[in-house]
């Protein structure tokens, strides 16, 4: 089945670690994204890319950083520079890239990160 | 002002009944609409797009009203399995990276 898969489901670290985020989906879309869901926020866009090796910030790219190295692959790393990394961190992807965005997005189920 | 605000709920809501939700918007420039399903801890799923000349998709029927600048989601008889968030997304330059997402409506239907 096609999809995006994200890992780990639930990650704990402590501060002032790096940690990274997975994603990696098969549905040979050209375009993908990262969110975070905060409780009472709606989804905010970190980075997003369109196609391989080029990427671009989202709204609240900050303490985040990113890669595009194969189009299947989009992992997140949430650095020790990220004030508040506590959150709900939701990985997407669309089929268009440059211009030809369908309107729908599918996302992977999400990567829970905690802060201790 | 947000860009996008909904009404948080909860709505709860008895089976069977017909229930709505609207969403505003404030950029007049938004090209499309959309309404996704979020159930509690999970990833969100687009449930419909939203046209102009509003659309129907079973139980669901969604309305755009431009002048107003509001979406609305009217679920008719409404389904235990309805429970869910609903989230409203607008889309103001034509690419997703554009998107603005509300923070989404909670439906809790009852028996």
């Amino acid at each position: 089945d096609g999809g995006i898969t994200q890992s780990p489901k639930y990650l704990f670290r402590k501060e002032g670690q790096n940690v990274t985020l997975s994603c990696e989906q098969n549905l040979n879309h050209d375009a993908m994204y990262w969110y975070r869901q905060d409780p009472g926020q709606g989804l905010r866009l970190i980075y997003y890319s369109q196609i391989v090796n080029d990427f671009q910030k989202g709204d609240i790219a900050e303490g985040y950083s990113v890669s595009r190295e194969k189009k299947e692959s989009f992992p997140l790393t949430v650095t020790s520079a990220q004030k508040n990394p506590t959150a709900f961190y939701l990985c997407a992807s669309s089929i268009g890239g440059q211009g030809a965005y369908t309107g729908e997005l599918f996302f992977g189920e999400g990567s829970r990160l905690t802060v201790l | 002002r947000k860009e996008v605000e909904q009404d948080p709920g909860p709505f709860n809501v008895p089976e069977g009944a017909t229930v709505a939700f609207n969403c505003t918007y404030s950029n007049s420039a938004s090209q499309s609409f959309f309404w996704y399903r979020q159930d509690c801890r999970k990833e969100p799923k687009l449930l419909m797009s939203v046209y102009s000349s509003g659309n129907e998709d079973g139980r669901f029927t969604a309305q755009l009203n431009r002048a107003s600048q509001y979406i609305s989601l009217l679920i008719r008889d409404s389904k235990l399995s309805d429970s869910a968030t609903y989230l409203c997304v607008v889309n103001w330059a034509g690419t997703a990276s554009k998107l603005t997402f509300g923070t989404g409506t909670r439906l809790q239907v009852t028996l």
